[in-house]
């Protein structure tokens, strides 16, 4: 079983939809969340993390995160062609620093 | 140049050949990471390195081998490489003291091995 599954789409939406993307894990230490975005050719960014559960908000992202079902998620609202790119999740423990767990990425198209 | 720069962006090789990809980081940070990203695939952490000692080694096969000798400079060496080596490897820096699990990422060095 992977640490991290994530479903890799591709996902497209219409312009101003609202978008959900989601993680599940099995390693129950995981403590620290993240999501990073992926532009074609290009490096990922970190666009948000959350600790332990809860939700959090930033602009039209929201984070969320249920660690009694071992289940992450992010919600784009108003989705922008500017939003298409990869998604992915990424989490770590309390103590591994160094070592963050990534799902494979969600590929995201938002149409004009 | 600020960030981390990776170069080459693209490196095409024989099985036989040795090359090198270079990573420098202009953040100050004192963590270095060299990543590879295949079609698919979760990213691979390959190798890890803090204040220039490498502190993780995820069973990597010994054709790829890294290098820091200095905080702001990874290099990962390559020779006798597999056709499945064939991937993006991303090189990441972070800070002890920024946001958790914040890595700051190169744009990647695209390897094609023939």
């Amino acid at each position: 079983q992977k640490e991290v599954e994530q479903d890799p789409g591709p996902l497209s939406v219409p312009e101003g939809a609202i978008v959900s993307l989601n993680c599940t894990y099995s390693n129950s230490a995981f403590q620290y969340f993240m999501w990073y975005r992926q532009y074609s050719r290009k490096g990922p960014e970190l666009l948000m993390y959350t600790y332990s559960s809860g939700n959090k908000e930033d602009g039209r992202f929201t984070a969320q995160v249920d660690k009694s079902s071992k289940y992450i998620s992010l919600f784009i609202g108003d989705s922008q062609p500017s939003d298409s790119a990869t998604y992915l999740c990424a989490m770590r423990s309390q103590t591994g620093a160094n070592n963050l767990f990534f799902g494979t990425g969600t590929r995201l198209t938002v149409i004009p | 140049e600020t960030g981390v720069t990776q170069t080459p962006r693209h490196l095409v090789m024989g099985m036989t050949n040795k090359k090198s990809l270079k990573c420098e980081q202009h953040l100050g940070h004192n963590a270095m990471y060299w990543y590879k990203q295949s079609a698919k695939k979760p990213l691979e952490l390959m190798f890890v390195y803090n204040f220039k000692e490498q502190t993780e080694n995820n069973s990597v096969p010994s054709r790829f081998s890294p290098e820091c000798p200095n905080s702001s400079h990874l290099f990962l060496h390559l020779h006798t490489l597999q056709p499945e080596d064939s991937a993006l490897y991303l090189c990441a820096s972070s800070q002890a003291s920024g946001a958790p699990g914040e890595l700051f990422f190169g744009e990647g060095s695209r390897l094609t091995v023939l």
